[in-house]
């Protein structure tokens, strides 16, 4: 069965740098979540978009910014990075109504 | 807001053991989901089980359990005959009812998490 995409699977950035998450939800899946999960840390809620609206918005800091497009893919936009961003980025899935979230495999950022 | 506690930072089980995950919660919401996961070194986010606050039976799947105590807002993970490949870090989750763009619907809460060894 077809699974979250997410791109890509690492990446390293240096302090200030600008960095580009994206995510491919599982076919027929319109609702994206983004969650944030620091070094022997939960994941913590950052945004979610459902129909290419933003549903819902948590400790997101204000150097990020996401979307969602029309094939329902979502992008998860990073400026000025700091050493604190450096994290697994997951990106979940659902269909409405089904509360049942697919994570994806995470992209792991580091930041320098 | 809701808040999950996880009281057992760490536990380990001898291979083919039951072992049992404390998880509580707190939240003024009367509809709601009950989640845990698994997160095995490769940081993979499995769900294990799912249980819905409205029904009364507690899940089930396969060698893993629920304990769901709505009034005490309990929700512990049984794991029996537990192999080597349970070990990983368990995570449970809270997710208040409702449909994709309701505010607050859909999204997860975790716990601290529970960093299980079975050992051989």
């Amino acid at each position: 069965a077809a699974g979250v995409i997410q791109s890509p699977r690492h990446l390293i950035k240096e302090k200030r740098e600008t960095a580009t998450l994206k995510c491919y939800p599982i076919p027929r899946h319109d609702t994206v979540y983004w969650y944030q999960q620091g070094p022997g840390q939960d994941p913590q809620f950052l945004i979610s978009f459902y129909e290419k609206m933003q549903s819902d918005k948590g400790s997101i800091p204000d150097r990020f910014s996401a979307q969602q497009f029309s094939d329902y893919h979502s992008e998860l936009n990073m400026s000025s990075l700091e050493l604190g961003d450096s994290a697994l980025y997951f990106c979940a899935s659902s269909h409405r109504g089904t509360h049942e979230q697919y994570f994806g495999p995470g992209t792991r950022l580091t930041v320098t | 807001a809701q808040t999950v506690t996880q009281s057992q930072p760490e536990m380990s089980v001898q291979e083919a053991e039951t072992v049992t995950l404390s998880c509580t919660y707190d939240t003024s919401e009367s509809n709601y989901y009950l989640f845990w996961y698994k997160q095995p070194p490769s940081r993979q986010m499995i769900l294990v089980i799912r249980q819905e606050a409205y029904k009364q039976q507690n899940a089930t799947e396969n060698r893993f359990s629920v304990n769901f105590q709505k009034a005490a807002k309990s929700f512990s993970l049984k794991i029996s005959d537990s192999q080597l490949g349970d070990t990983a870090m368990y995570f449970c989750a809270f997710m208040k009812h409702g449909f994709s763009g309701d505010t607050n619907a859909g999204k997860s809460t975790f716990g601290d998490g529970t960093t299980l060894t079975v050992k051989p």
